[in-house]
């Protein structure tokens, strides 16, 4: 069974601090994602990567960056934390193929005060 | 134009009943798509892929129109235990994944 875990379920921290948001998966998957999800708005792609050390902005990047330094591990960073990145984050990863589902963690509830 | 729409619903409907979901795309070469489930503050999880020619699961049948751009799910004889958010999500190619804000289901007893 394909495990991804991200390191908190509920976060509260202050605007202007530095976030990070830490995602694993155990099924040594090639792809990794971060999303947020907002009511209303749905799923929408903050960064992608398709293998270690590589990365690409998905639609909504701004004030966000990543790093991705070994292929089971893909960490979300908010260098700057505003209340409007008040939101659930969530990882997925899969294996690469347009026919190949994601799998996604548990979700990450960030408020930011 | 969005990539994807959904009817948010709230749809309600008795036990038994029988319920479709439609979701349009806009991107007339996009290659696979997914029905995802989510429960109340938890993850989406696949519940199934949509082929062209169509497919069941036990209760449950996707269909892909082409022509039309649209997927549809269709849930027979509700459960209580199916009430969650269905999640429309279309893979234009690559690794960019279009998700719908989803549609609410309530199984009424």
């Amino acid at each position: 069974d394909v495990k991804v875990t991200q390191s908190s379920r509920y976060l509260v921290k202050r605007t202007g601090e530095k976030v990070f948001l830490e995602c694993v998966q155990d099924m040594d998957h090639e792809n990794m994602f971060w999303y947020r999800q907002d009511p209303g708005l749905g799923l929408r792609l903050i960064y992608f990567s398709y293998d270690v050390k590589m990365k690409e902005k998905g639609d909504i990047p701004e004030g966000y960056s990543v790093s991705r330094e070994k292929k089971e591990r893909f960490s979300l960073i908010l260098e700057s934390a505003s209340t409007n990145q008040t939101s659930m984050y969530l990882c997925a990863s899969r294996l690469p193929s347009s026919y190949n589902e994601q799998f996604f963690g548990p979700g990450t509830r960030l408020t930011v005060l | 134009r969005k990539e994807v729409e959904q009817d948010p619903g709230p749809f309600n409907v008795p036990e038994g009943a029988t319920v479709a979901f439609n979701c349009t795309y806009s991107n007339s070469a996009s290659q696979s798509f997914f029905w995802y489930r989510q429960d109340c503050r938890k993850e989406p999880k696949l519940l199934m892929s949509v082929y062209s020619s169509g497919n069941e699961d036990g209760r449950f049948t996707a269909q892909l129109n082409r022509a039309s751009q649209y997927i549809s799910l269709l849930i027979r004889d509700s459960k209580l235990s199916d009430s969650a958010t269905y999640l429309c999500v279309v893979n234009p190619g690559g690794n960019q994944f279009y998700f719908g804000t989803g549609t609410s289901l309530t199984v009424i007893p």
